[in-house]
């Protein structure tokens, strides 16, 4: 069974400040995903990584894949209000078609 | 332009009971998976559809089945439900199989089971 754990669990910080968020597993994955998730709706996908070591940027977001594809980050800058929710990271295996989540960090960013 | 919608939002059931979720793929997009959201946890697939079939399975017992009509749409069915049960079910299309780049979910329907 593949697993994906996300760390820290929770993360509480003030508006301005930067963070990362780790998703780890033993397993290797051909892609993974980001997803941000708000109270009472579904998974919003953020970005797909797919080689290893590869880097992409999405605004004030930054997400890299491991050099050997188990392991993602996600480095939020200078945090906003906006940037509360659950992120979750998901791995993809390609002719498995199904989505391996990991088990969320729960951010919150104080104004 | 509609995304994926899942119908109920919410739902309330006692054990023993049946239930039936219902989702509508996004426009355009032929393939539905089926996911459940336990309280702080991430979703874990259920199953997947394509074509009317059954396609791949998560580790979920028989009790879970579902199906997908002609016009992409599709149901999940719970049989006998068990408290452990309770959870956010989504429902999440996309193009082709495997396309996941292109993965949409619904904001899922919230079953409690008493």
């Amino acid at each position: 069974t593949q697993l994906l754990e996300q760390s820290p669990q929770f993360l509480s910080i003030q508006e301005g400040e930067n963070l990362t968020v780790y998703c780890n597993s033993s397993s290797v994955f051909s892609s993974l995903q980001w997803y941000r998730q708000e109270p009472g709706e579904g998974p919003v996908l953020l970005v797909t990584v797919v080689t290893g070591g590869e880097v992409k940027k999405l605004k004030r977001l930054t997400f890299q894949f491991g050099d050997a594809r188990k392991d993602s980050s996600l480095h939020i800058t200078a945090a906003q209000p906006g940037d509360t929710g659950l992120y979750l990271c998901a791995g993809i295996n390609f002719g498995n078609e199904k989505l391996t989540f990991g088990t969320g960090t729960r951010l919150t960013i104080i104004p | 332009d509609a995304g994926v919608t899942q119908s109920p939002t919410h739902l309330i059931k006692t054990r023993g009971q049946q239930v039936t979720l219902r989702c509508s793929p996004k426009s355009g997009h032929d393939t539905v998976s089926w996911y459940q959201q336990a309280l702080g946890q991430g979703p874990q697939f259920i199953f997947q559809y394509y074509e009317e079939e059954e396609r791949q399975r998560g580790n979920f017992p028989d009790r879970f089945s579902g199906h997908q009509f002609p016009n992409y749409s599709s149901e999940l069915n719970v049989n006998a439900l068990l408290l452990g049960d309770s959870a956010l079910y989504l429902c999440a299309s996309s193009p082709v199989p495997g396309m996941n780049e292109k993965l949409f979910f619904g904001s899922g329907t919230q079953l409690s089971v008493l």
